[in-house]
């Protein structure tokens, strides 16, 4: 069974610390993975994909890693802001067809 | 901008009503559109896979004739729950792929019965 794990489950952290997401999936002939960012009571933001073909992704401040072999991806958070708090979602997908596996997210509370 | 609309962003119903939430890809063909269902604090479900043209494709658990979908243009889904109940209250959100890109999500749902 294709399953998506995410730990922390809750993560809070003071302003201007780096962080980092965990991910794992159980089947590791994915398509891709993607991370989301979903605010209380919000629909869900794309942040980063990454093809099965690639090892890393950049966006700002933000950085998402896959290893397939292992079945993990991580999401590095630099510099972290009140601004990014929020809960952080993981999913994988496995064909072109673009259903995803979610993970249960990250609640990341950032502190002033 | 948005490339896939979804609404209403929110709908309170009586129980036994049917509610329909649709969801819109804005600039691009979508023959394949998702639904999921979130429950507060936890995760996205996929529901159903809706095809253009064709019968839904319900996972398990779901039940179809609850949750009537409808995939009726390249453009437009719409996701009706039938004979709604407050158990079914829940955050509904759709997603249509653009193929080798990422997945593009509406900006969901929430749907409460009372």
């Amino acid at each position: 069974k294709q399953e998506v794990t995410q730990i922390p489950a809750a993560l809070s952290v003071p302003e201007g610390e780096n962080l980092v997401l965990n991910c794992s999936f159980t089947d590791s002939a994915i398509y891709n993975l993607q991370w989301f960012r979903q605010d209380p009571g919000k629909g869900l933001t794309s942040l980063l994909l990454i093809q099965s073909s690639q090892r890393e992704q950049t966006s700002g401040r933000l950085n998402a890693s896959l290893d397939k072999s292992s079945g993990r991806s991580t999401l590095y958070i630099a510099a972290s802001q009140p601004g990014d708090s929020a809960t952080y979602l993981c999913a994988a997908c496995y064909n072109q067809g673009g259903k995803l596996i979610f993970g249960q997210g990250t609640e990341l509370s950032v502190k002033p | 901008g948005a490339v896939v609309s979804q609404h209403p962003s929110w709908v309170i119903c009586k129980s036994g009503t049917s509610v329909k939430i649709e969801c819109r890809s804005l600039d691009f063909q979508a023959t394949t559109m998702f639904w999921y269902r979130q429950f507060p604090k936890q995760s996205l479900m996929l529901m159903a896979t809706s095809n253009e043209g064709s019968k839904a494709t319900y996972e398990q658990g779901v039940e179809k004739d609850k949750f009537l979908i409808n995939h009726a243009s390249l453009t437009l889904s719409t996701l009706t729950v039938t004979s709604a109940h407050p158990e079914d209250s829940s955050f509904y959100i759709c997603s249509a792929p653009r193929q080798n890109t990422e997945a593009f999500f509406g900006q969901g749902t929430r749907l409460t019965v009372v």
